[in-house]
C-alpha cells in the first residue's frame, strides 16, 4: 500500500510557467523530505520540513508542510529546463531511532524550452 | 551530508545467477538502507542494514533472496540471488546520519538488467 500519493503523476509545461506538485497522505509524519532524481542518478535531497505549517524556500522552489503533517506541496516559480526530473516526496516516522522513509508515488516533470 | 559510491554502476546478468552490489560511504553513519526502484516507478525499501547484526527486511523481501552484509559503519553489500528478469531494477543504497530527523542521502544506484 502506497501511503503517500503525489499529483500530478506527469507534468509537462513551458519554460517560465509556474507549477505545484502535491504530496498527500492520511497518515501523520514526523518529517517530510523532497528529492529530485535525474536519469541515471540517485535521488538528491532538496529539503526537509519537520514542523506543521512550515514553509521553506530554496531559490525558485517553495516547500510547505501541512498543518496536520499529513501533506506537503512543492511550488516552482518560472520553471527552467534544469528543473526537469522525477520529484519524490518521502515521509519519516521516527520510531526509536529507526529513521525509515516512505516514498511517494513520484511526479515526472518536463520543462519544455 | 555524505558521499556515497556504489559498485557496479550497471550490469547485465543471466537468470539464475547472483550479483553483489557494494555501497561505500565516506564517513561513519548510523543507518544504511537498500531500496529498489523499478523502471518508471518510485522507491521501495528492501531492508535496513544493521551494523553487527542481521538486516531488518520489509514485507515482501526475504534474506534468502536479498542477503545483506554490514561489516562496519561505512560499508554494506546487497546480493540479489537466483535472479530472474523481474529483478531488473535500479538498486539504491542510502544513509541516515542519525540526527533524529529521517533525512537520507543516496548513492548513484546500480542498474541491473537480467536476461
Amino acid at each position: 500500500t502506497q501511503l503517500l500519493e503525489q499529483s500530478p503523476q506527469f507534468l509537462s509545461i513551458q519554460e517560465g510557467e509556474n507549477l505545484t506538485v502535491y504530496c498527500n497522505s492520511s497518515s501523520v509524519f514526523s518529517s517530510l523530505q523532497w528529492y529530485r532524481q535525474e536519469p541515471g542518478e540517485g535521488p538528491v535531497l532538496l529539503v526537509t520540513v519537520v514542523t506543521g505549517g512550515e514553509v521553506k524556500k530554496l531559490k525558485r522552489l517553495t516547500f510547505q508542510f501541512g498543518d496536520a503533517r499529513k501533506d506537503s506541496s512543492l511550488h516552482i516559480t518560472a520553471a527552467q529546463p534544469g528543473d526537469t526530473g522525477l520529484y519524490l516526496c518521502a515521509g519519516g516516522r521516527s520510531n526509536f531511532g529507526n529513521e525509515k522513509l516512505t516514498f511517494g508515488t513520484g511526479t515526472r516533470l518536463t520543462i519544455i524550452p | 551530508s555524505a558521499v556515497i559510491s556504489q559498485k557496479p554502476s550497471r550490469d547485465i546478468c543471466q537468470r539464475g545467477t547472483s550479483l553483489t552490489i557494494q555501497c561505500q560511504v565516506d564517513s561513519q553513519v548510523t543507518m544504511m538502507f537498500w531500496y529498489r526502484q523499478q523502471p518508471g516507478q518510485s522507491l521501495t525499501l528492501i531492508a535496513t542494514a544493521n551494523q553487527g547484526s542481521e538486516a531488518t527486511y520489509e514485507s515482501g523481501f526475504v534474506i534468502d533472496k536479498f542477503p545483506i552484509s554490514r561489516p562496519n559503519l561505512t560499508f554494506s553489500t546487497l546480493t540479489v540471488s537466483n535472479m530472474s528478469p523481474e529483478d531488473s531494477s535500479i538498486y539504491l543504497c542510502s544513509v541516515g546520519l542519525g540526527s533524529g530527523v529521517e533525512t537520507q542521502y543516496f548513492g548513484p544506484g546500480t542498474r541491473l538488467l537480467v536476461l
